[in-house]
């Protein structure tokens, strides 16, 4: 158990839909970063989130946003949802920012859009 | 530009025999590397870390891995596999001194299966 916690495990839903993924980091951890792995990306870094601020983004969708909130946990909005949302959704977490800090994974958001 | 291959999609292996899981890099800068492991249905786990310390790393579960700067490779081995050892092995290349976290690369996997 890697000590972050990831809401809900599984979501099933329908195209155009929004849905909220949820993560706590670990006690501590100030950072907070989603991936998103599928079978023909692989995984991706969507985008990192410091004490509250945005920090950094990757291939992350104009329909997809993400917030820190002061408690440090970390929600990410999926809106006008399409198939090839459907897709894992990791959430990591490590205490600083540093690119060579030690990120610790979620189990990890099933979601299936259909 | 930074980049990570891992040379074998899948590789299978004997119980009690070696493991090897290649990976090759590209950074402009050192780099810090990683190998995660991914058991099915879960999240990464990481199972050891180089940071420009001792070229020879030891991480969890008997996995160490040798950093080869003139190669450019960061292979990870382990010298007896398990069972429990089948799951998807990512290697991961950060460009240490960039604070630009889209610097950090994960490899495309290398699936390990164990055969009894």
């Amino acid at each position: 158990d890697s000590g972050v916690t990831q809401t809900p495990k599984h979501l099933i839903t329908a195209t155009g839909q929004r849905v909220t993924l949820r993560c706590s980091p670990r006690s501590g951890d100030l950072s907070v970063y989603w991936y998103q792995q599928s079978l023909d990306q692989g995984l991706q870094f969507l985008i990192q989130y410091y004490n509250g601020e945005e920090r950094a983004k990757g291939n992350i969708l104009e329909r997809f946003s993400a917030q820190q909130f002061p408690d440090l946990h970390s929600e990410l909005n999926l809106s006008s949802l399409e198939l090839g949302d459907s897709a894992l959704y990791f959430c990591a977490s490590s205490v600083t920012s540093a690119p060579g800090d030690t990120q610790y994974f979620g189990p990890g958001t099933r979601l299936t859009v259909l | 530009a930074q980049s990570v291959t891992q040379l074998d999609s899948h590789v299978s292996v004997s119980e009690g025999t070696p493991v090897l899981l290649r990976c090759n890099y590209s950074s402009s800068y050192s780099p810090s590397l990683f190998w995660y492991v991914q058991h099915p249905n879960k999240g990464l786990q990481l199972l050891l870390k180089y940071t420009s310390a001792a070229t020879l790393v030891k991480g969890i579960n008997g996995f160490e891995a040798e950093f080869k700067k003139s190669e450019t490779s960061f292979h990870l081995t382990k010298p007896s596999a398990h069972m429990s050892d089948a799951a998807e092995y990512f290697c991961v290349v950060s460009d240490g001194k960039k604070t630009s976290y889209d610097k950090v690369i994960f490899g495309p996997g290398t699936s390990l299966s164990v055969i009894p």
